[in-house]
């Protein structure tokens, strides 16, 4: 069974940092692009940024690019979002989404989410 | 940046009703990369149709997916308790990748 588990949300305060993890198992990990999509609270979806298994991005977010950095590391099954100057706006659910099959999408599996707040 | 505009905001409609959702791109879609999601409260989105028009695996064939270019459609042939929720659209094809705002499909 694919799973697909957040973790690293929490309470930030604005310009500090914060890493979120997506920990993956049920699936040749190597194979897949992992992304990551956040929902602030009562608004829609917005992409964040995607990895290609080889490690390579497939591009960020206009509202998150120069502050926003997405790694893996295949041998632990795990994609980060390293935030960095985070600010209010970036309060939102964080969810990583592993396509149907090997291209970029569509998103067939995703995980519960992370809450990230950003306050002070 | 491929914006997606999905109308209407909000449809008002009763079970056994058809429902009609509506997604336009500011640009062609590259080849058929465009899905449609179901959004629960407090649910991950579940996708439901793939490549414009491909069931995902489990949707039930009451759900149906059309278009080509910048006009594509998600119709609901007839509305069950379980499909009142959020819907959105979704192109994969061109970085970066976008949603539509979405259609909250509510029980009138």
């Amino acid at each position: 069974e694919v799973q697909l588990v957040e973790s690293g949300g929490g309470l930030v305060q604005p310009g500090r940092s914060l890493r979120l993890s997506c920990a993956a198992s049920g699936f040749t990990f190597d194979n897949y692009v992992i992304h990551w999509v956040r929902q602030a609270p009562g608004k829609g979806l917005e992409w964040v940024s995607g990895i290609r298994a080889t490690g390579s991005h497939l591009g960020y977010a206009d509202s998150v690019k120069g502050r926003f950095t997405i790694s893996r590391d295949n041998a632990k099954n795990s994609v980060y979002l390293q935030m960095d100057s985070v600010r209010p706006d970036d309060t939102a659910f964080y969810y990583c989404a592993r396509p149907l099959d090997t291209g970029w999408g569509p998103f067939q599996y995703w995980g519960r989410g992370a809450l990230v707040t950003v306050s002070s | 940046e491929i914006v997606l505009t999905q109308s209407p905001g909000t449809l008002s409609l009763s079970p056994g009703e058809r429902a009609t959702l509506s997604c336009r791109a500011s640009q062609s879609i590259s080849v058929t990369y465009l899905a449609w999601y179901q959004q629960k409260p407090g649910q991950a989105p579940r996708l439901l149709i793939y490549d414009i028009s491909r069931r995902a695996t489990g949707i039930p064939d009451r759900f149906s997916g059309s278009g080509s270019a910048t006009d594509f459609t998600l119709t609901i042939s007839r509305l069950e308790p379980e499909d009142f929720a959020v819907y959105y659209c979704q192109q994969y094809g061109t970085s970066p990748l976008t949603f539509g705002g979405g259609t909250n499909v509510e029980i009138k």
